[in-house]
């Protein structure tokens, strides 16, 4: 039983790396999605992915490239860090009730602690 | 104007006492709304939909008013174990809006 996980949990970097973030989910659910969370904005959605092969931007999508080869994993990268980027990041996922139905209900993943010095 | 917009608290309530709060939603096109809970340096978790007809689980009430478009939720004889962040959450299309989160703080 899974569900949602997301590697590392924990990540220092420095300013001008590259990194990504894992996301996977064992459940097949058809849309998943990227958030970050910071003080005094709430969640804000990076890119979400309602198939594989199929993503959309966003609210903040800027510095952030993601893929989904497949329908379990949805990495997130950061091309080149910046610290405005540290924050924590969480993957969630999002069942259909039918096909091509919209998202319904998500399961987040525990979240990634991404700090940018 | 936010699209969902909540009361950011915090809310100190004593422990056994009835709490409830609003969250607004500017957008009469949305369709699905939640409310999902929130514990500290945790990921949020579902803690209930919201039906057009208002629904209750347990100790928590959560209802839905499209004219004003606003939903309320409200928790009867709260715990201690209340205590966290409860986000409002939209649902437009393929879109999921998210509130920025209402504390509460249970006291003792």
């Amino acid at each position: 039983d899974a569900g949602i996980t997301q590697s590392p949990r924990y990540k220092i970097t420095e300013t001008g790396r590259q990194v990504t973030l894992m996301c996977h989910q064992t459940w097949s659910h058809s849309y998943m999605f990227w958030y970050r969370q910071d003080l005094g904005h709430g969640l804000r959605l990076i890119y979400y992915s309602a198939a594989a092969d199929i993503t959309d931007k966003g609210e903040v999508p800027d510095g952030y490239v993601v893929s989904r080869s497949k329908t379990e994993n949805f990495p997130l990268t950061l091309e080149s860090a910046t610290r405005s980027q540290t924050s924590v990041y969480f993957c969630a996922s999002s069942e259909n009730r039918e096909v091509a139905a919209p998202p319904d209900t998500q399961y987040f993943g525990p979240g990634t602690r991404l700090t940018v010095l | 104007r936010k699209e969902v917009e909540q009361d950011p608290g915090p809310f100190n309530v004593p422990e056994g006492a009835t709490v409830a709060f609003n969250c607004t939603y500017s957008n009469s096109a949305s369709q699905s709304f939640f409310w999902y809970r929130q514990d500290c340096r945790k990921e949020p978790k579902l803690l209930m939909s919201v039906y057009s007809s208002g629904n209750e689980d347990g100790r928590f009430t959560a209802q839905l008013n499209r004219a004003s478009q606003y939903i309320s939720l409200l928790i009867r004889d709260s715990k201690l174990s209340d205590s966290a962040t409860y986000l409002c959450v939209v649902r437009r299309d393929d879109k999921i809006i998210f509130g920025k989160g209402t504390r509460l703080h249970i006291l003792p």
